[in-house]
C-alpha cells in the first residue's frame, strides 16, 4: 500500500461549491504540507503543520484552509471554488530533522 | 524570500547523451537544495540532495553540482535512458530545523531511443 493517499484522484465541481480534499499518511511523520501545482509554476506552498495543533500559512494560502484530524490525516478545503483554483494538489509529508519530503500521488481539480 | 530559477523547461536528448539542468537561487541563507522527479500521474520523488558545504554529490548516473558563489546548482544524469523521461524540479531553502521548500518551474526531460 501507498505511504501517502490522497482522495479524491480526480475532481470537478462548479464555482462557489465548498470541496476537501484529503490526504493520509502511514509513515508516522509528524509533518505534512499541501502544495499546489501549476504549468509552468512549479509547486508552491500551501499550507504545512509540524503536528497536530501547529498549522501554518505558506505561499498561497488565500481561498484555502486546512484542518489536521490526526498525526496521520490532513485535510484541505477550498470554501467557494473559483476556476483559477484549478491545478493538481499535492499532499506531502516529512520527518523533524530529515531531508525527504514524501509526496502523494496528487488530485487533480478543475472547477467549471 | 528565496527564488528559484530553472532552465530550460523542456530538454529533449537521444538515449544515451548526457543532460544537464541548471537552477539559480537568490537567497545566500539557502542552505540545501533538492532535486525532484515526477513521473506521468505520479507525486514527485526525492532523486538527489546536496547541501551547502558540499560542491559536489553523485549517486551512480545522477550528479549535482552547486557554485555558492555564483548561487546556482545543476543536476547532471549521465547515459540517459529512456526511463529517465520526467519532469525535474529543483527546490532550495534556508535550512533553519523545517523544510520550506521552493521549487523551481521544473524541466521537462525526453529521451528517444
Amino acid at each position: 500500500d501507498a505511504d501517502v493517499t490522497q482522495t479524491p484522484r480526480n475532481r470537478i465541481t462548479k464555482t462557489g461549491k465548498r470541496i476537501m480534499l484529503e490526504c493520509s499518511q502511514t509513515k508516522g511523520h509528524d509533518r505534512m504540507y499541501w502544495y499546489r501545482q501549476d504549468p509552468g509554476l512549479g509547486l508552491r506552498l500551501i499550507y504545512y503543520s509540524f503536528d497536530v495543533k501547529d498549522i501554518n500559512k505558506g505561499e498561497i494560502s488565500d481561498g484555502y484552509s486546512v484542518s489536521r484530524q490526526a498525526q496521520a490525516k490532513f485535510s484541505l478545503s477550498l470554501e467557494s471554488a473559483i476556476p483559477n483554483q484549478t491545478a493538481l494538489y499535492f499532499c506531502a509529508t516529512s520527518d523533524p530533522g530529515l531531508d525527504t519530503q514524501y509526496f502523494g500521488p496528487g488530485t487533480r481539480l478543475t472547477v467549471l | 524570500g528565496e527564488n528559484v530559477e530553472q532552465h530550460p523547461s523542456t530538454l529533449s536528448v537521444q538515449e544515451g547523451d548526457s543532460a544537464v539542468i541548471k537552477c539559480t537561487y537568490s537567497d545566500s541563507a539557502s542552505n540545501y537544495f533538492p532535486w525532484y522527479k515526477q513521473e506521468l500521474g505520479k507525486g514527485p520523488q526525492l532523486i538527489i540532495d546536496i547541501r551547502s558545504n558540499v560542491g559536489e554529490k553523485k549517486d551512480q548516473r545522477i550528479a549535482v553540482t552547486l557554485n555558492k558563489t555564483a548561487k546556482h546548482f545543476s543536476l547532471h544524469i549521465t547515459e540517459t535512458q529512456p526511463e529517465d523521461s520526467a519532469v525535474y524540479f529543483c527546490a532550495a531553502t534556508p535550512w533553519t530545523g523545517f523544510q520550506k521548500l521552493v521549487f523551481g518551474t521544473g524541466t521537462r526531460l525526453l529521451v528517444s531511443p
